[in-house]
């Protein structure tokens, strides 16, 4: 079974510096990745997808994250953080049930962005 | 180009009974999927639709069904809800093995 740990559940920056959100995927076959984010009370939005393209994804808002097998890992970083940065993000691996598609979510971290 | 609507927004219900839950999916979609997300907690994936057959499922129980209609919306079942029903139930639309794109969510609350 494929599944992703999230590392931190709650990182806290100040506005303007990088924001690093890390998480590790295991896989028995190379993954789909994913980044969604959730503000208070909306639903998922899609931040970025790896499926086997290049290695360094980039996704919306400045965010970006690089796919490092070796390290089994999908970290999201943004150079600058905003104060509308401040949400809950969830790390995704994609998988089958049955013939369909799957999403498999991390537990989340919340990211607050500090003035 | 519409997104992914869901209805309603809220819900109330005591234990035991039932709930429909709807989705209508981006346009030009033909898959979609449904999560449930309890607090503080990431979704759950419940079963996804494509063509109008479920063809693939979740560790949810039976009394959790749904639908895909011909315009490829969607309905959430669920019967003799438990307190621990309550929760946001997400709908998700996608193409077969693309990015999967979601709705606002319906917050189902059981008492």
């Amino acid at each position: 079974a494929q599944s992703v740990t999230q590392l931190d559940s709650h990182v806290s920056v100040s506005e303007g510096t990088p924001v690093l959100l890390r998480c590790n995927y295991s896989s028995s076959y190379s993954p789909s990745l994913f980044w969604y984010v959730q503000h208070p009370n909306k639903g998922l939005q899609l931040l970025l997808k790896y499926t086997s393209a290049a290695t360094l994804v980039k996704g919306i808002n400045g965010f970006e994250a690089e796919f490092k097998k070796s390290e089994t890992s999908f970290h999201l970083t943004k150079p600058s953080a905003h104060m509308s940065d401040a949400a809950e993000y969830f790390c995704v691996v994609s998988s089958t049930s049955g013939s369909a598609r799957q999403l498999t979510f991390g537990s989340g971290t919340q990211l607050t962005v500090l003035p | 180009e519409t997104g992914v609507t869901q209805s309603p927004t809220h819900l109330i219900k005591t234990r035991g009974q039932q709930v429909t839950l709807r989705c209508s999916s981006q346009s030009g979609h033909n898959t979609v999927s449904w999560y449930q997300q309890a607090l503080g907690q990431g979704p759950q994936f419940i079963f996804q639709y494509y063509r109008e057959e479920e063809n693939g499922r979740g560790n949810f129980p039976p009394r959790f069904s749904g639908l895909q209609f011909p315009n490829y919306s969607s309905e959430l079942n669920v019967n003799a809800l438990e307190l621990d029903d309550s929760a946001l139930y997400l709908c998700a639309s996608s193409y077969p093995l693309d990015a999967q794109f979601f709705g606002p969510g319906t917050r189902l609350t059981v008492l």
